[in-house]
C-alpha cells in the first residue's frame, strides 16, 4: 500500500547528541515536509522540499538539517544546537504542482525525548 | 504575522449530538483550506477541503462551510460518535504555495 512511514516510533536521545528521523514515501510525491508538534499546539513548518537536493527552511529550522538525495526520502537531523528538542515530530507529503490545491500525507510521527 | 486560528481549544458534546468547530483565518490570499484529524499519538489525517470558490462542502457525516467575507471556516460533524474523539486542525494553503499552514486545533471530546 502506497504511504508515508517515520521510525522510530519513538526515540530517546542524550543531550548533546545528534539524532535522524527517518521519513520515507512510495506516493511519487514531489513535495515534503517536517513539523514539529508540541503537547497542546499546533503543527509548526521545520523544513521543506519540493524537489530532490532542494530543500527551504520553515519557520523553526534552527537546530535541524535535512536532505533531499531521493525523492522517496527526507531525513530530519536534530542537532545538539536545538535547545529544546523534546517533542513530536512529523513528516508529510504531497503532489507539488506549483500553487496546486492538494492535502497532505501525514506519517504516523516519531516522538523524541531528550534524557 | 497572520495566521490560522480557532476560537474554541476544547469542545465536549454528547454521542449522538451535532458538533461545530470553527476556524479563523486572517489571510486573504489564501484559497485551499483543509480539515485534519488527529488522534492521540498519529499523525493527522485528512477529513474533508475546501476552495475559496465555494461556500459549503459535504462528505460522510461531515460539512465545512466558508466565509470569506469574514474569513471563517467551520467543520460540522453530524451525529457525533466516540470515535470522532480527536484534534481537529484546520489549515490553510496561501494562493501560489503548496505549503499548508495549521491552525493551533480544537480537541473534540465525545462523551457516551
Amino acid at each position: 500500500d502506497g504511504g508515508i512511514t517515520q521510525s522510530p516510533k519513538y526515540l530517546f536521545r542524550k543531550e548533546g547528541q545528534n539524532v535522524t528521523l527517518s521519513c520515507e514515501q512510495n506516493l511519487n510525491h514531489d513535495a515534503m515536509y517536517w513539523y514539529r508538534q508540541d503537547p497542546g499546539q499546533g503543527l509548526r513548518l521545520i523544513y521543506y522540499s519540493q524537489i530532490v537536493n532542494d530543500f527551504q527552511k520553515g519557520d523553526i529550522a534552527e537546530g535541524y538539517s535535512v536532505s533531499r538525495e531521493k525523492k522517496e526520502s527526507f531525513p530530519l537531523t536534530v542537532t545538539s544546537a536545538q535547545k529544546n528538542p523534546t517533542a513530536f515530530y512529523l513528516c508529510a507529503s504531497s503532489i507539488d504542482i506549483q500553487g496546486a490545491e492538494t492535502e497532505a500525507f501525514f506519517g504516523q510521527g516519531t516522538r523524541l525525548t531528550v534524557v | 504575522g497572520e495566521s490560522v486560528g480557532l476560537h474554541l481549544p476544547t469542545l465536549s458534546v454528547q454521542e449522538g449530538d451535532n458538533s461545530i468547530i470553527n476556524c479563523a483565518y486572517s489571510n486573504s490570499a489564501s484559497d485551499y483550506f483543509i480539515w485534519y484529524k488527529q488522534e492521540s499519538g498519529k499523525g493527522p489525517q485528512f477529513i474533508i477541503d475546501i476552495r475559496s470558490n465555494m461556500d459549503k462542502r459535504q462528505g460522510q457525516r461531515v460539512t465545512v462551510l466558508l466565509n470569506k467575507t469574514v474569513k471563517h471556516l467551520s467543520l460540522q460533524i453530524a451525529a457525533t460518535q466516540p470515535g470522532d474523539s480527536a484534534v481537529y486542525f484546520c489549515a490553510e494553503n496561501i494562493a501560489g504555495s503548496y505549503i499548508p499552514t495549521f491552525g493551533r486545533g480544537t480537541s473534540l471530546i465525545v462523551h457516551p
